[in-house]
């Protein structure tokens, strides 16, 4: 079945330090591809998407760029600041009929320090 | 701009009770959703709701659960005998165009 990696957690940076996320993805077909961000204390937010093959999904200062012959999506960002300190969901759409579902990865915290 | 909303953020309930999550989604979109999140695992799928009926639902999605839209607002979970393993983040989520769903703040539950 379809299935989301990311890398493992936590991640600690100091501010305006170069961020990389990776994930990577398992699916049949071309599957829709996002990064949901989680602040503490809130539910999930779409941070950025891309639905085919080499489009860039960007917002924010963060960028991640769909690679089809790679499978993967990693979100990167050149300046962190200690405002990104939150939980990051690798996620791909898998349409059905009628509706689709989300499968999520395993989440990465991220935290920044001062 | 609009938002999903959820109620209550939080409930506490004793196992063998039944619990009533709700989620008031975008008021445009059609296609909605329930989904968990046990503390420090993933984000799991449970079930999927379009036209006044499930379109999809996961092996946890079992007897116990059930879902509704009572009127032209609302969107419930319904479980109907807790265990203590349902104690999760339950988060709503809708979409207008089955490409970005959009998901509220979550309920934590815990079942004693």
């Amino acid at each position: 079945g379809n299935s989301v990696t990311q890398m493992e957690g936590p991640v600690t940076l100091s501010e305006e330090a170069f961020l990389t996320i990776n994930c990577t993805y398992t699916a049949t077909g071309y599957p829709s591809l996002f990064w949901y961000v989680q602040y503490p204390g809130e539910g999930l937010q779409l941070l950025l998407k891309a639905t085919k093959a080499d489009d860039k999904g960007s917002n924010k200062g963060f960028e991640a760029t769909y690679r089809k012959e790679t499978t993967s999506f990693h979100l990167e960002k050149g300046s962190v600041q200690v405002s990104d300190s939150a939980v990051y969901f690798c996620a791909l759409s898998d349409k059905r009929q009628g509706a689709q579902k989300l499968v999520f990865g395993q989440g990465t915290r991220l935290t920044i320090n001062p | 701009e609009p938002e999903v909303t959820q109620t209550p953020s939080h409930q506490v309930t004793q196992m063998g009770q039944e619990v009533i999550l709700r989620c008031v989604p975008i008021s445009n979109h059609l296609y909605f959703y329930w989904y968990r999140q046990i503390l420090g695992q993933k984000v799991e799928f449970l079930v999927s709701f379009y036209n006044n009926e499930i379109s999809e639902k996961s092996e946890i999605f079992d007897d116990q659960f059930s879902v509704e839209r009572p009127d032209g607002s609302n969107f419930t979970l319904k479980i109907r005998s807790t265990k203590l393993e349902d104690s999760a983040m339950y988060f709503c989520a809708s979409t207008y165009d089955q490409e970005t769903q959009y998901f509220g703040p979550g309920t934590r539950l815990l079942v004693l």
